[in-house]
């Protein structure tokens, strides 16, 4: 059963100072990854999706990382605002199934 | 953002009545999905569809059934609701060559 763990669960930064978010997952057999953006009260929003033969996708001021071998993402946020402010989720989709498994998220707070 | 609607957005209820929530796409996407989303759970999946009239279980399904019989529509019904199936509801689907997965904006539903 693949397990996907995001560490730290809460983070907190002064505007302006580069996020990075990490996503861990168990069995390297994927079918792509994605990270997810949601605001409080609010549905879950795509923001990147890597796919398992791709190392890494940009979104503006987003990059996110994908490396299969050690079951490892990262979602690299570029200088940023309190508009940043939400939970991140990491998912993992199998190479053999249709249903994502997701992490618990990273709550982030940028501070003005 | 993706084409997927969710009805109602809220609802209270009372403890042994039926519930149905609604979900309809405008993406003629193969996959959809039902999720719960409650503090310290995170998203669980309910039920999930892989075309019509294809379901299959997902992890928390005991006490829904869902039906779909037309591709864009994906009906999650409680039964006789309880007061742990207060939650928040998502819809979600996926599809096309990428595989991205979408959600719809969610169901607050109180079961007294």
């Amino acid at each position: 059963k693949q397990e996907v763990t995001q560490i730290p669960a809460a983070l907190s930064v002064p505007e302006g100072e580069n996020l990075v978010l990490n996503c861990s997952f168990t069995d390297s057999a994927i079918y792509n990854l994605q990270w997810f953006r949601q605001d409080p009260g609010k549905g879950l929003t795509s923001l990147l999706l890597i796919q398992s033969s791709q190392r890494e996708q940009t979104s503006g001021r987003l990059n996110a990382s994908l490396d299969k071998s050690s079951g490892r993402s990262t979602l690299y946020i570029a200088a940023s605002q309190p508009g940043d402010s939400a939970t991140y989720l990491c998912a993992v989709r199998p190479s053999n199934d249709y249903k994502l498994s997701f992490g618990a998220g990273t709550t982030v707070t940028v501070r003005a | 953002d993706a084409g997927i609607t969710q009805s109602p957005r809220h609802k209270v209820t009372e403890t042994g009545t039926p519930v149905t929530l609604r979900c309809h796409q405008t993406e003629n996407h193969r996959y959809m999905y039902w999720y719960r989303q409650d503090p310290g759970h995170g998203l669980r999946l309910i039920h999930y569809s892989y075309g019509v009239k294809d379901t299959d279980k997902g992890e928390v399904s005991d006490g829904y059934s869902v039906s779909r019989s037309k591709t864009e529509d994906f009906l999650l019904t409680l039964e006789s609701a309880t007061s742990s199936q207060t939650s928040v509801y998502f819809c979600s689907i996926s599809g096309g060559a990428t595989g991205e997965q979408f959600f719809g904006p969610g169901t607050r539903l109180t079961v007294l």
